[in-house]
């Protein structure tokens, strides 16, 4: 079956601690992306990926970091300086072209800071 | 930029209709997404529709757009339980060749009442 998986589903960490989020699609997307989602919020976008090799900043970068070494994966790496991260993440992938490049969506990773 | 409003709760009664409403900033060309989300899950295309158009149906959903307005809507008709859910306007730019960024609204709770 194709699809985005992310790992793991639940993640705690200590304050201090960089955590890395996976998150793996075979799709055969060019495009992959990583959300931050927090209660009451839409969606805000953290970093994405054109094609291997290559990452944009979204509008919440800071504390966060990435690497795109493989068309498939594309992890997200919390670092501690970002200073509130626990939060609901989501990765999602999509094609690149001129119309409708639907964005399918991973089953989101829980990162709780203790 | 884009900005994107919808608000946050919305209760239905099983078996009425269902209007979750959405107003969006971005004056260009755009693609406007529907996208449901169960409780700790990611997120699920529902729909899409063009800014050319004014009205996408798809067996019980129904999309109406008001350009001028700047207004999307979404009608879940026959509102089942399993129609419970945050339910997120996104809208993205139309452009050729890249990957673009989705604005989310910040959802709307969908609870639907026996």
């Amino acid at each position: 079956d194709g699809g985005i998986t992310q790992s793991p589903k639940y993640l705690f960490r200590k304050e201090g601690q960089n955590v890395t989020l996976s998150c793996e699609q075979n799709l055969n997307h060019d495009a992959m992306y990583w959300y931050r989602q927090d209660p009451g919020q839409g969606l805000r976008l953290i970093y994405y990926s054109q094609i291997v090799n290559d990452f944009q900043k979204g509008d919440i970068a800071e504390g966060y970091s990435v690497s795109r070494e493989k068309k498939e994966s594309f992890p997200l790496t919390v670092t501690s300086a970002q200073k509130n991260p626990t939060a609901f993440y989501l990765c999602a992938s999509s094609i690149v072209g001129s119309g409708n490049d639907e964005q399918f969506f991973g089953p989101g990773t829980r990162l709780t800071v203790l | 930029g884009e900005d994107v409003e919808q608000s946050l709760f919305l209760s239905v009664r099983e078996g009425d209709s269902s209007v979750i409403n959405c107003t969006y900033t971005d004056s260009s060309s755009t693609y406007l997404y529907w996208y449901k989300q169960e409780p700790g899950a990611g997120l699920q295309l529902l729909t899409y529709i063009f800014s050319n158009m004014d009205m996408k149906q798809d067996q019980r959903l129904t999309v109406l757009l008001n350009k001028k307005d700047k207004h999307l809507s979404l009608r879940i008709a026959d509102t089942q339980t399993g129609d419970s859910a945050i339910y997120f306007c996104a809208e993205r730019p139309f452009s050729s060749g890249s990957a673009r960024q989705l604005t989310f609204g910040s959802g709307t709770q969908l609870t639907v009442l026996p």
